[in-house]
């Protein structure tokens, strides 16, 4: 099945810096969406970019979709020690509405 | 609202034990879906539903049980528990598809000696 995989598996940063996780997935896609994860916690859906669109604004998240590439990225601008989490792009599958695959995560710590 | 509900939030078996995960939602959702997610593996599709009455498989359906009587709740079942299901389970649930975005329930973490 395909998955989304996310790049890179961890990142470290500094507060008041921007954070840019990527993610690509190997089939065509109707939807991709980002989900953060708090340590020990549920996921929190952020944003959803349809197929159709190259860019969606959400706050400080932006998000990038480039289907000819199979790829997307998440933007955090102006990161905050809040923002420190497990973030998760996941895909459906372009014939099935059904499944909705996750990746394995960026690990993003932002320090005070 | 609750939300996406779970119990229980922590669970010890011993292997060959039977258990039921528990996963209710108030929204009126008609897509409920497991996961488990284990270290640097991210979540994966184990069961998922459509609506009352409707189940099917996932990634990784073997060694797991679902049914779905009413549209509040998807119980998952293992019926024979092995140390290979340690993890920690989640329940989602959305308006009606998997396209769309998916509410969480907190998790179960389970541990099979």
């Amino acid at each position: 099945s395909q998955q989304g995989e996310e790049d890179p598996q961890a990142l470290s940063i500094q507060e008041g810096e921007n954070a840019t996780m990527n993610c690509s997935y190997k089939t065509s896609i109707n939807n991709l969406q980002w989900y953060r994860q708090n340590s020990g916690r549920g996921l929190v859906h952020l944003i959803l970019i349809r197929s159709n669109e190259r860019e969606k604004h959400s706050g400080r998240l932006r998000v990038t979709l480039d289907t000819s590439k199979k790829s997307s990225s998440l933007l955090i601008t102006a990161s905050r020690a809040a923002d420190t989490a497990s973030y998760f792009c996941a895909t459906d599958e372009a014939d099935s509405s059904y499944k909705l695959i996750f990746g394995s995560g960026t690990r993003l710590l932002v320090r005070p | 609202n609750a939300g996406v509900t779970q119990t229980p939030k922590f669970q010890v078996l011993k292997t060959g034990q039977s258990m039921t995960l528990q996963c209710a939602q108030d929204m009126n959702h008609e897509y409920m879906s497991w996961y488990r997610q284990d270290p640097g593996m991210g979540l994966r599709l184990i069961h998922y539903s459509v609506g009352a009455g409707i189940t099917d498989q996932g990634e990784v359906p073997n060694g797991y049980n679902v049914s779905r009587s009413t549209t509040e709740d998807f119980p998952l079942r293992l019926l024979s528990a092995a140390p290979s299901q340690t993890s920690v389970y989640f329940c989602a649930s959305s308006y009606s598809t998997g396209r769309e975005t998916q509410y969480f329930g907190p998790g179960t973490r389970l541990l099979v000696l």
